[in-house]
């Protein structure tokens, strides 16, 4: 199996506050994790790729001082938004890769997503 | 920049029915086509394409690719009410660690 889990499922926050959020790959280990986030009837948009020891590599327009992502273990990746705000409230989803693949490609994983309110 | 484009943005139709979802895309130096069926949480995978002309079939779904034309189409026949969802086309290139680049969907909705 290849099982993604994300923590916690929803969360609703004041404005200014911080939230984080964790992706583990549960039966898998993964170098590389990526995050999303959905807009209400659009697609997903990649926000940065994570890879284990190493920084995160963001999108264009994707503040990395705003969305913090630490990949400290070969099944963890947490991404906190700071310092929330109402236009942040989306549905994060984040993906996981599993670490030394040798197919023709390495499927990502996808957890269940978190939706993150701002009020 | 990766660009993908699905057509219809919405469809609606009633069950038994065969539909064709469509997917274009702009990519610079293309891997591969992916298509992912989402119905409220996380996507999950359909189907991969790298070749052209290859036909993929799973039971009722079935895709193919265009690398010519840049255009992928993803067919459902005798759909259920289990189809609806948002159907995802996803493009990878060579460059940039695999990413996924998504278009912005087609939401099928079967009615019974």
């Amino acid at each position: 199996g290849a099982v993604v889990s994300q923590h916690p499922s929803r969360v609703i926050c004041k404005s200014g506050t911080s939230v984080k959020i964790e992706c583990r790959s549960l039966d898998f280990q993964a170098t590389t994790m990526f995050w999303y986030r959905q807009f209400p009837k659009q697609s997903l948009m990649l926000m940065a790729t994570s890879n284990e020891g190493s920084k995160a590599t963001y999108e264009q327009g994707v503040e990395k001082d705003k969305f913090l992502i630490n990949h400290a273990s070969l099944t963890l990746s947490t991404l906190t938004v700071t310092s929330a705000h109402p236009e942040d409230s989306s549905f994060y989803i984040c993906s996981a890769r599993k670490m030394g693949f040798e197919g023709p490609y390495n499927e990502q994983f996808f957890g269940p997503g978190t939706r993150l309110t701002v009020l | 920049e990766d660009k993908v484009v699905q057509s219809p943005l919405s469809l609606v139709v009633h069950e038994g029915d065969t539909v064709t979802l469509n997917c274009s895309y702009e990519v610079t130096n293309f891997r591969s086509l992916l298509w992912y069926k989402q119905e409220k949480k996380a996507p999950t995978f359909l189907f991969m394409l790298t070749s052209s002309g290859i036909e993929k079939k799973s039971g009722r779904l079935s895709s193919i690719l265009d690398k010519k034309e840049l255009f992928s189409i993803l067919n459902i026949t005798a759909t259920q009410t289990g189809d609806s969802a948002v159907y995802l086309c996803a493009v990878t290139s060579n460059f940039g660690n695999e990413k996924l680049t998504f278009g912005t969907g087609t939401r099928l909705t079967i009615i019974p």
